[in-house]
């Protein structure tokens, strides 16, 4: 058990949908890291906050959005949904050059 | 850009035989470097990780890397493969010392063969 917890596992949605996928950080850590993973683009970085504020961007659409709250807990949120975005999202947390991974949450968009 | 190159998207090897799975990157100064496990219906684990101390770097279950600047490669070994060491592996490099972003390599599927 990493300490990084995420729900829900699974979710199952349809095209033009709007979702929340929601992180809570290892106790103390206050950087949280979103990837994405899928088989064709295999693990890719989506977003990061620190301590509240966003600290790096990768390849997040506009569709998508993230935000860290005050106890430190992050959400993504996914809106407008499509059959592409069907994939694995991991929620990491680091410290000290290590980061943590979550269990994933796994999006289905029918 | 930083990036990872896994060669060998799946290897397969005999339950006893050498693991071998092979990791280069593209870095103009010495990176951290780190490998990772997936089990099947299982987030990413920490296997080992190098950070610019000593080359060899000994992880979890058995497994160790090397750090090769002069090939700018962190291949992942163990001497003797067991069954439960079936599982994707990925290679990330963290460009930048700090907690900052991975980039990931594509992973490879290790197979073992009893």
């Amino acid at each position: 058990d990493s300490g990084v917890t995420q729900t829900p596992k699974h979710l199952i949605t349809a095209t033009g949908q709007r979702v929340t996928l929601r992180c809570s950080p290892r106790s103390g850590d206050l950087s949280v890291y979103w990837y994405q993973q899928s088989l064709d683009q295999g693990l890719q970085f989506l977003i990061q906050y620190y301590n509240g504020e966003e600290r790096a961007k990768g390849n997040i659409l506009e569709r998508f959005s993230a935000q860290q709250f005050p106890d430190l807990h992050s959400e993504l949120n996914l809106s407008s949904l499509e059959l592409g975005d069907s994939a694995l999202y991991f929620c990491a947390s680091s410290r000290d050059n290590e980061q943590f991974f979550g269990p994933g949450t796994r999006l289905t968009v029918l | 850009a930083q990036s990872v190159t896994q060669l060998g998207s799946h290897v397969s090897v005999s339950e006893g035989a050498l693991v071998l799975l092979r990791c280069n990157y593209s870095s103009s100064v010495p990176p951290y470097l780190f490998w990772y496990v997936q089990y099947p219906n299982q987030g990413l684990q920490l296997l080992l990780k190098y950070t610019s101390a000593a080359t060899l770097v000994k992880g979890i279950n058995g497994f160790e890397a090397e750090f090769k600047k002069s090939e700018t490669s962190f291949h992942l070994t163990k001497p003797s493969a067991h069954m439960s060491d079936a599982a994707e592996y990925f290679c990330a490099v963290n460009p930048q010392p700090g907690n900052t972003p991975l980039v990931f390599g594509k992973g490879t599927r290790l197979s073992v063969i009893a």
